[in-house]
């Protein structure tokens, strides 16, 4: 079956860029997310790519996919304390419509 | 008013008993889902509804009943759980089962004792 794959912990200085990495075996995805939760909470969506894309910009973020490698990152510019939290990258095969397969999730820690 | 709200936001409760979890989503969505998020473990699809009828269910054991009355209010019903259900549980919504994102609630912390 589909797998998504990151790395458990980062730990940036604030001000600092944050790049949390993604990778995933199902070449059929359609759509790549990126979801953030806060201790807490449910998951909130960051952003999302579409699999014919390379790189989406939204503000302090970026995605970069490299559909060859099936590697998926999200850059955080200028990281804040409030952007401490679990990020959770998602991938959506073409053939399970809403079915989002989702991988353990990278705690960030924000360092002041 | 958030999109989705699930409620109790804790529940402890011991393995004879019966109780059950609510969502409610407020964005007109016709999909909603049931995720169990556990520690060190990826988040699992429970169940899918798509305009009240179940189209998914991923190998759920049955002392979890899940019931979607209309297309805003899903339930999940509990009973005779074990301890290694403890876990948060999140209500998850989206426009149609084909289509995303999901708009999480904030889950359910659920303690069996």
């Amino acid at each position: 079956g589909e797998d998504v794959e990151q790395s458990l912990f980062l730990s940036v200085r604030e001000g600092d860029s944050s790049v949390i990495n993604c990778t995933y075996t199902d070449s059929s995805s359609t759509y790549l997310y990126w979801y953030k939760q806060e201790p807490g909470a449910g998951l909130q969506l960051l952003t999302y790519i579409f699999s014919n894309m390379d790189m989406k910009q939204d503000q302090r973020l970026t995605v970069l996919l490299n559909k060859k490698d099936k590697h998926l990152s999200l850059r955080i510019a200028d990281t804040q304390t409030g952007d401490s939290a679990i990020y959770f990258c998602a991938e959506s095969p073409n053939n399970a419509g809403n079915m989002l397969t989702f991988g353990g999730g990278t705690r960030l820690m924000v360092k002041p | 008013e958030t999109g989705v709200t699930q409620t109790p936001r804790h529940l402890v409760m011991g393995m004879t008993n019966k109780k059950s979890l609510k969502c409610e989503q407020h964005l007109g969505h016709n999909a909603m889902y049931w995720y169990k998020q556990s520690a060190k473990k990826p988040l699992e699809l429970m169940f899918v509804y798509s305009l009240e009828e179940r189209v998914e269910n991923n190998s759920v054991p049955s002392r979890f009943s899940p019931e979607c009355p209309n297309s805003s209010h899903l339930f999940l019903h509990l009973h005779t759980l074990q301890p290694e259900d403890s876990a948060l549980y999140l209500c998850a919504s989206s426009q149609h089962p084909g289509e995303s994102p999901l708009h999480f609630g904030n889950g359910t912390r659920l303690t069996v004792t």
